[in-house]
């Protein structure tokens, strides 16, 4: 399953709303994570389940979409949340990431 | 506190082989699933391969007849086995652990990262 990020990269303002988003080749339920990488470090989870939050993700982070098209917003960015964003399913192994939204300052 | 911590990453020639380790801790290490999965530099996440709390195995295709994935439950640790080396397997390997949520393969909880640089 090829998963397709969009856009490559978002430039947007602190305070702002960010809207990334992630198309499966098949469908893939609810079966979508989504998870934030900083530069130098591993990623972090932050949406399983296609809408629900991993431990300790605050509430600005919200996922919604099933089947093929999915959406992770990010309500209000703060300064710590520029970083890149990875989709990845899992209803059908192998397992596959899309190829990640880089969300920098405006 | 969960802790994943890789070793065994280093230069290698085309056509080698290595082993990379992950000890863990701060877990129950037989229930839970583990992975592999490596970063190319500047390059996105792929997905390498996962092993199940019952031993089951999972490859990529780019991968598939030349790593090995195991774990050994006395000694908490989980191991890649890399053989046959490319120059394209070259990238930071990092074990994640599964989420304890049923039917969420999502990883929760992710090592370091180790370089392994297959070069001549």
């Amino acid at each position: 399953i090829v998963m397709t990020q969009s856009p490559a990269t978002l430039s947007v303002s602190p305070g702002e709303r960010a809207t990334l988003s992630c198309r499966a080749s098949q469908g893939v339920s609810s079966n979508l994570g989504w998870y934030q990488q900083k530069p130098g470090q591993a990623p972090r989870l932050l949406i399983y389940g296609a809408s629900s939050r991993a431990t300790g993700i605050p509430a600005r982070f919200s996922g919604s979409g099933s089947g093929t098209e999915f959406t992770l917003t990010i309500s209000s960015l703060q300064s710590e949340d520029f970083a890149v964003y990875y989709c990845q399913q899992y209803s059908n192994w192998p397992l596959t990431f899309g190829l990640g939204t880089k969300v920098e300052i405006k | 506190e969960v802790q994943l911590l890789e070793s065994g990453g280093d230069l290698v020639q085309p056509g080698g082989s290595l082993r990379l380790s992950c000890a863990a801790s701060g877990f129950t290490f037989s229930s839970f699933a583990l992975s592999w999965v490596r970063q190319a530099p500047g390059k996105g996440l792929e997905w390498v391969s996962s092993i199940g709390s019952g031993g089951s195995t999972y490859y990529a295709d780019s991968v598939k007849g030349r790593f090995t994935i195991s774990r050994d439950n006395s000694k908490n640790t989980l191991y890649l086995q890399m053989n046959s080396l490319r120059a394209e397997d070259t990238a930071v390997y990092y074990c994640a652990k599964r989420i304890p949520v049923i039917a969420n393969n999502v990883f929760d909880s992710w090592g370091q990262g180790k370089l392994v640089t297959v070069s001549s």
